[in-house]
């Protein structure tokens, strides 16, 4: 079955530019012809709540949360069947687990609008 | 943003117990609710979609109600693998937003 596995630098520094990766494995990233799979990036700062930072659809369609629209860029790289999160000039609350989510839309004629599968998170640290 | 409340924010209860956890939009999202658990160092997990739909694989003692502003999460009867965070959130509009949690603990 589809797995998703996000991987990252674990500690950043101050002002430094993080990069993330998913990687999708047990299927395609652009799914069938048909496919209306979204996959987002999802963060959770140390015993905190669920924040959505944006999404991207295989075309490169994105769509971003306005609160972290400014610094943050999600890019999708079907050759590599992976899609990417970087983040320009961090701070420390930018510290926190960053997941990959995928949203399908629709499965068949039903609509599932929600993240119905999620990757074990990466832990982000930003600190000198 | 639709903004979501949860309440309450926790809860104890015992294993048995019916549970129920309300969620509240700040504007009408029809059913475009989502509800998710989560444990300590795990992703979380679809429960219910849609508001009422049970995702794939999830016990029958989970259900979820509700439309337009105002939704619950019903566990029937708590087993000991429920004690967890529960997150509602709506695919209404974007950006998608999150509920606050509601921690479950044991009694």
């Amino acid at each position: 079955q589809v797995q998703l596995q996000e991987s990252g630098p674990g500690l950043v520094k101050p002002s430094g530019t993080l990069s993330l990766t998913c990687a999708v494995s047990g299927g395609s990233i652009s799914g069938s012809l048909s496919s209306t799979d979204w996959w987002s990036w999802v963060r959770q700062p140390p015993g905190k709540g669920l924040e959505w930072i944006g999404e991207i659809y295989h075309s490169g369609s994105t769509n971003y949360n306005p609160s972290f629209k400014s610094r943050f860029t999600i890019s999708v790289d079907t050759s590599q069947n992976q899609i990417s999160l970087k983040v320009r000039s961090v701070t420390a609350a930018d510290t926190a687990v960053y997941y990959c989510a995928r949203d399908p839309r629709t499965v068949g004629a039903t609509i599932v609008d929600a993240f119905d599968l999620w990757g074990q998170g990466t832990m982000v640290t930003v600190s000198s | 943003d639709s903004q979501l409340t949860q309440s309450p924010s926790s809860l104890s209860a015992s294993v048995g117990d019916r549970v129920t956890i309300t969620c509240r939009a700040s504007q009408s999202i029809s059913t475009y609710l989502n509800w998710y658990q989560q444990k300590p160092g795990t992703a979380p997990k679809l429960l219910i979609y849609g508001a009422s739909t049970l995702q794939s694989g999830v016990p029958s003692r989970f259900s979820g109600s509700g439309s337009g502003t105002d939704f619950t999460l019903t566990i029937s009867s708590l087993h000991p693998e429920d004690f967890a965070t529960y997150y509602c959130q709506q695919s209404y509009t974007s950006p998608r937003t999150f509920g606050q949690g509601t921690k479950v603990e044991i009694k």
